[in-house]
Protein backbone atom coordinates (compact mmCIF):
# COMPACT_ATOMS: atom_id res chain seq x y z
CA UNK A 1 0.00 0.00 0.00
CA UNK A 2 1.14 3.72 -0.91
CA UNK A 3 2.45 5.62 2.15
CA UNK A 4 1.38 8.73 0.88
CA UNK A 5 -1.28 9.80 -1.23
CA UNK A 6 -1.60 12.89 -3.23
CA UNK A 7 -4.98 12.33 -5.36
CA UNK A 8 -4.87 15.47 -7.44
CA UNK A 9 -2.27 15.20 -10.04
CA UNK A 10 -3.06 19.08 -11.12
CA UNK A 11 -5.14 22.21 -9.43
CA UNK A 12 -6.00 25.29 -10.77
CA UNK A 13 -6.28 28.11 -9.02
CA UNK A 14 -7.01 32.00 -9.60
CA UNK A 15 -4.44 34.51 -8.45
CA UNK A 16 -5.29 35.69 -4.84
CA UNK A 17 -6.89 32.48 -3.89
CA UNK A 18 -7.06 29.98 -1.60
CA UNK A 19 -6.26 26.83 -2.76
CA UNK A 20 -5.81 23.11 -0.56
CA UNK A 21 -3.57 20.20 -1.84
CA UNK A 22 -4.61 16.91 -0.60
CA UNK A 23 -2.61 14.48 1.07
CA UNK A 24 -3.01 11.60 2.95
CA UNK A 25 -0.97 9.04 4.51
CA UNK A 26 -0.76 5.63 6.07
CA UNK A 27 1.29 4.37 8.90
CA UNK A 28 1.25 2.45 12.23
CA UNK A 29 4.54 3.85 14.12
CA UNK A 30 2.70 6.28 16.57
CA UNK A 31 5.24 9.30 15.75
CA UNK A 32 6.33 10.29 12.76
CA UNK A 33 6.37 13.69 11.14
CA UNK A 34 4.63 15.13 7.72
CA UNK A 35 5.96 17.78 5.54
CA UNK A 36 5.31 19.49 2.16
CA UNK A 37 7.45 20.79 -0.50
CA UNK A 38 7.84 22.83 -3.61
CA UNK A 39 9.50 21.69 -6.49
CA UNK A 40 9.23 24.56 -8.95
CA UNK A 41 10.66 23.91 -12.87
CA UNK A 42 14.01 24.41 -11.45
CA UNK A 43 14.22 21.25 -9.62
CA UNK A 44 15.28 21.77 -6.28
CA UNK A 45 13.16 20.65 -3.48
CA UNK A 46 12.00 23.82 -0.90
CA UNK A 47 10.93 22.97 2.19
CA UNK A 48 7.45 24.72 3.33
CA UNK A 49 6.03 23.44 6.60
CA UNK A 50 5.89 20.34 9.03
CA UNK A 51 3.35 18.55 11.17
CA UNK A 52 4.59 16.49 13.93
CA UNK A 53 2.12 14.05 14.83
CA UNK A 54 2.28 14.51 18.52
CA UNK A 55 1.41 18.32 17.73
CA UNK A 56 -1.90 19.45 19.07
CA UNK A 57 -2.10 22.34 16.51
CA UNK A 58 -2.00 22.81 13.14
CA UNK A 59 1.22 24.11 11.23
CA UNK A 60 1.46 27.57 9.73
CA UNK A 61 4.68 29.35 7.89
CA UNK A 62 3.13 33.20 6.69
CA UNK A 63 0.82 31.43 3.91
CA UNK A 64 1.03 28.04 4.20
CA UNK A 65 -1.03 26.19 6.60
CA UNK A 66 -0.95 22.47 6.97
CA UNK A 67 -4.65 21.32 7.38
CA UNK A 68 -4.00 18.07 10.28
CA UNK A 69 -6.65 15.54 10.80
CA UNK A 70 -4.90 12.68 12.39
CA UNK A 71 -7.88 10.50 13.38
CA UNK A 72 -8.25 10.53 9.00
CA UNK A 73 -4.70 10.16 8.47
CA UNK A 74 -5.07 13.96 6.01
CA UNK A 75 -2.44 16.53 6.10
CA UNK A 76 -3.61 18.85 3.75
CA UNK A 77 -1.74 21.89 2.83
CA UNK A 78 -3.64 25.12 1.99
CA UNK A 79 -2.12 28.00 0.60
CA UNK A 80 -3.69 31.47 1.08
CA UNK A 81 -3.77 34.21 -1.42
CA UNK A 82 -1.68 32.59 -3.99
CA UNK A 83 0.76 34.15 -6.38
CA UNK A 84 1.97 33.65 -9.73
CA UNK A 85 5.42 32.19 -8.23
CA UNK A 86 3.43 29.57 -6.15
CA UNK A 87 2.93 27.76 -9.69
CA UNK A 88 4.97 24.32 -9.02
CA UNK A 89 4.63 20.80 -8.12
CA UNK A 90 3.92 20.70 -4.26
CA UNK A 91 5.41 16.72 -2.45
CA UNK A 92 3.68 15.70 0.64
CA UNK A 93 6.35 13.22 2.50
CA UNK A 94 6.28 11.28 5.48
CA UNK A 95 9.28 10.79 8.21
CA UNK A 96 8.38 7.72 10.70
CA UNK A 97 9.85 7.55 13.89
CA UNK A 98 11.91 4.37 13.20
CA UNK A 99 13.09 4.98 9.74
CA UNK A 100 16.39 7.14 10.12
CA UNK A 101 14.05 10.05 9.48
CA UNK A 102 14.18 9.42 5.74
CA UNK A 103 11.18 10.95 4.09
CA UNK A 104 9.08 8.77 1.52
CA UNK A 105 7.10 11.08 -0.92
CA UNK A 106 4.14 11.07 -2.57
CA UNK A 107 3.67 11.39 -6.35
CA UNK A 108 3.03 15.15 -6.15
CA UNK A 109 0.46 17.45 -7.62
CA UNK A 110 1.13 20.14 -10.09
CA UNK A 111 -0.31 23.64 -8.96
CA UNK A 112 -0.82 26.03 -11.59
CA UNK A 113 -1.77 30.13 -10.80
CA UNK A 114 -3.63 31.64 -13.07
CA UNK A 115 -3.83 35.57 -13.35
CA UNK B 1 25.61 29.37 4.61
CA UNK B 2 25.29 27.98 0.54
CA UNK B 3 23.02 25.76 0.74
CA UNK B 4 23.61 22.26 -0.23
CA UNK B 5 25.33 22.22 -3.60
CA UNK B 6 25.29 19.35 -6.14
CA UNK B 7 27.60 18.26 -9.05
CA UNK B 8 27.53 18.76 -11.76
CA UNK B 9 23.97 19.76 -12.25
CA UNK B 10 23.96 17.98 -16.20
CA UNK B 11 25.23 14.60 -16.60
CA UNK B 12 25.01 12.66 -20.22
CA UNK B 13 26.50 9.24 -20.35
CA UNK B 14 26.59 6.29 -22.98
CA UNK B 15 25.69 3.21 -21.45
CA UNK B 16 28.28 0.79 -19.69
CA UNK B 17 30.03 4.04 -18.48
CA UNK B 18 30.91 4.71 -15.05
CA UNK B 19 29.52 7.95 -13.30
CA UNK B 20 30.29 10.01 -10.22
CA UNK B 21 27.91 13.05 -8.46
CA UNK B 22 29.20 14.98 -5.69
CA UNK B 23 27.40 16.58 -2.84
CA UNK B 24 27.99 19.13 -0.38
CA UNK B 25 25.57 19.48 2.25
CA UNK B 26 25.16 22.91 4.50
CA UNK B 27 28.36 22.23 6.78
CA UNK B 28 27.02 21.87 10.23
CA UNK B 29 24.84 18.97 9.19
CA UNK B 30 25.57 15.51 10.30
CA UNK B 31 22.88 13.69 8.26
CA UNK B 32 22.92 13.39 4.54
CA UNK B 33 20.50 11.67 2.32
CA UNK B 34 20.52 10.80 -1.50
CA UNK B 35 17.27 10.19 -3.23
CA UNK B 36 16.35 9.46 -7.24
CA UNK B 37 13.39 10.93 -8.89
CA UNK B 38 12.19 9.79 -11.85
CA UNK B 39 9.57 11.70 -14.34
CA UNK B 40 6.16 12.69 -13.00
CA UNK B 41 7.21 10.53 -9.54
CA UNK B 42 8.06 11.75 -6.33
CA UNK B 43 11.71 11.44 -4.66
CA UNK B 44 12.91 7.97 -3.74
CA UNK B 45 15.33 7.12 -0.87
CA UNK B 46 18.48 5.71 -1.76
CA UNK B 47 20.98 6.00 1.44
CA UNK B 48 21.59 7.78 4.19
CA UNK B 49 24.70 8.90 6.23
CA UNK B 50 25.19 10.14 9.68
CA UNK B 51 28.29 11.64 9.92
CA UNK B 52 31.11 9.19 7.94
CA UNK B 53 28.84 6.24 8.45
CA UNK B 54 26.56 4.62 6.02
CA UNK B 55 23.68 3.61 7.96
CA UNK B 56 20.86 2.51 5.88
CA UNK B 57 20.49 1.74 2.06
CA UNK B 58 17.48 1.16 -0.18
CA UNK B 59 16.93 -2.22 -2.15
CA UNK B 60 16.54 0.09 -4.65
CA UNK B 61 20.54 0.33 -4.76
CA UNK B 62 22.03 -2.05 -6.69
CA UNK B 63 25.20 -3.21 -6.24
CA UNK B 64 25.96 -0.97 -9.12
CA UNK B 65 25.89 2.17 -7.24
CA UNK B 66 28.00 3.30 -4.27
CA UNK B 67 27.87 6.00 -2.10
CA UNK B 68 30.41 7.45 0.16
CA UNK B 69 31.21 9.92 2.59
CA UNK B 70 35.04 9.64 3.64
CA UNK B 71 35.00 12.59 6.20
CA UNK B 72 31.60 13.14 7.36
CA UNK B 73 30.99 16.36 5.26
CA UNK B 74 30.84 15.53 1.68
CA UNK B 75 29.63 12.91 0.16
CA UNK B 76 29.90 10.71 -3.53
CA UNK B 77 27.21 9.03 -5.26
CA UNK B 78 28.79 6.41 -7.97
CA UNK B 79 26.57 4.05 -10.81
CA UNK B 80 28.77 1.59 -12.39
CA UNK B 81 28.03 0.29 -15.67
CA UNK B 82 25.45 2.96 -16.39
CA UNK B 83 21.91 1.31 -17.45
CA UNK B 84 18.77 3.91 -19.74
CA UNK B 85 16.95 3.01 -16.37
CA UNK B 86 19.59 4.38 -14.21
CA UNK B 87 18.39 8.16 -15.80
CA UNK B 88 16.98 10.11 -13.11
CA UNK B 89 16.98 13.31 -11.56
CA UNK B 90 19.94 12.19 -8.43
CA UNK B 91 18.79 14.41 -5.57
CA UNK B 92 20.93 15.13 -2.08
CA UNK B 93 19.77 16.88 1.34
CA UNK B 94 21.35 16.88 5.00
CA UNK B 95 19.61 17.86 8.09
CA UNK B 96 20.67 18.48 11.72
CA UNK B 97 19.97 15.44 13.43
CA UNK B 98 16.04 14.82 12.61
CA UNK B 99 15.18 18.63 11.96
CA UNK B 100 13.76 18.91 8.47
CA UNK B 101 15.88 18.51 4.93
CA UNK B 102 17.25 20.68 2.94
CA UNK B 103 17.49 19.37 -0.44
CA UNK B 104 20.49 20.32 -3.54
CA UNK B 105 19.26 21.60 -6.63
CA UNK B 106 19.81 17.38 -8.28
CA UNK B 107 21.84 16.81 -10.72
CA UNK B 108 20.17 14.96 -13.66
CA UNK B 109 21.30 12.12 -15.43
CA UNK B 110 20.57 10.81 -19.09
CA UNK B 111 21.96 7.85 -19.84
CA UNK B 112 21.89 6.91 -23.39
Amino acid sequence: AQKITQTQPGMFVQEKEAVTLDCTYDTSDPSYGLFWYKQPSSGEMIFLIYQGSYDQQNATEGRYSLNFQKARKSANLVISASQLGDSAMYFCAMREGGSNYKLTFGKGTLLTVNP
Amino acid sequence: DTGVSQDPRHKITKRGQNVTFRCDPISEHNRLYWYRQTLGQGPEFLTYFQNEAQLEKSRLLSDRFSAERPKGSFSTLEIQRTEQGDSAMYLCASSLGGDEQFFGPGTRLTVL
